[in-house]
């Protein structure tokens, strides 16, 4: 299996400018986890999906935020307008999905730097 | 609100000495904890699962234990390698919930 697939893997843009990432899980796996990584704050949880519904989106900073999956191959992270302060290694996990203490499996991860 | 800590950011470690990483937590009552390796520029990795009423889990070279009591767990490397250098990060989980809190990760070196 390949893993986890992001892209793109390293993204720079402009302050205002729209970014879309995006996640291809496992397949078989049925939960689909957004996470932001940055030295201050760790490993942030954004978003997470099963079944492609979204179950808890606690995470999301704010309104600039928006994640889909539109099916169960395929998840789109997008920030709209971006901001400086956005810029983050963002990472996608996938699970089976079918309940607790499930390994999380990560992709590579997409370097974002908003400028 | 909940709150991990892992102890201090980098840690140092003699090749072949057993290297010691603390993950401590307040206002919360896990279920489980996981730990998980990171290596620069990648992803996290699964390690070990420890559930609340599991004082020890033990894979090759590596333990972890969790102590509810004191809201702690200690994930030990034995006989440390170079290859062990990587970030260990400990994530909290509930029963019912797929979600995992994440700590923000102690940055291992072992010196050769």
């Amino acid at each position: 299996d390949a893993g986890v697939i992001q892209s793109p893997r390293h993204e720079v843009t402009e302050m205002g400018q729209e970014v879309t990432l995006r996640c291809k899980p496992i397949s078989g796996h049925n939960s689909l986890f957004w996470y932001r990584q940055t030295m201050m704050r760790g490993l942030e949880l954004l978003i997470y999906f099963n079944n492609n519904v979204p179950i808890d989106d606690s995470g999301m900073p704010e309104d600039r935020f928006s994640a889909k999956m539109p099916n169960a191959s395929f998840s789109t992270l997008k920030i709209q307008p971006s901001e400086p302060r956005d810029s983050a290694v963002y990472f996608c996990a996938s699970t089976l999905g079918q309940g607790d203490e499930e390994t999380q499996y990560f992709g590579p991860g997409t370097r974002l730097l908003v400028l | 609100s909940q709150k991990i800590e892992q102890n201090s950011e980098a840690l140092n470690i003699q090749e072949g000495k057993t290297a010691t990483l603390t993950c401590n937590y307040t206002n919360y009552s896990p279920a489980y904890l996981q730990w998980y390796r990171q290596d620069p520029g990648r992803g996290p990795v699964f390690l070990l699962l420890i559930r609340e009423n599991e004082k020890e889990k033990r894979k090759e070279r590596l333990k972890v234990t969790f102590d509810t009591t004191l809201k702690q767990s200690l994930f030990h490397i034995t006989a440390s390698q170079p290859a062990d250098s990587a970030t260990y990060l400990c994530a909290l989980g509930d029963f019912g919930n797929e979600k995992l809190t994440f700590g923000t990760g102690t940055r291992l070196t072992i010196i050769p």
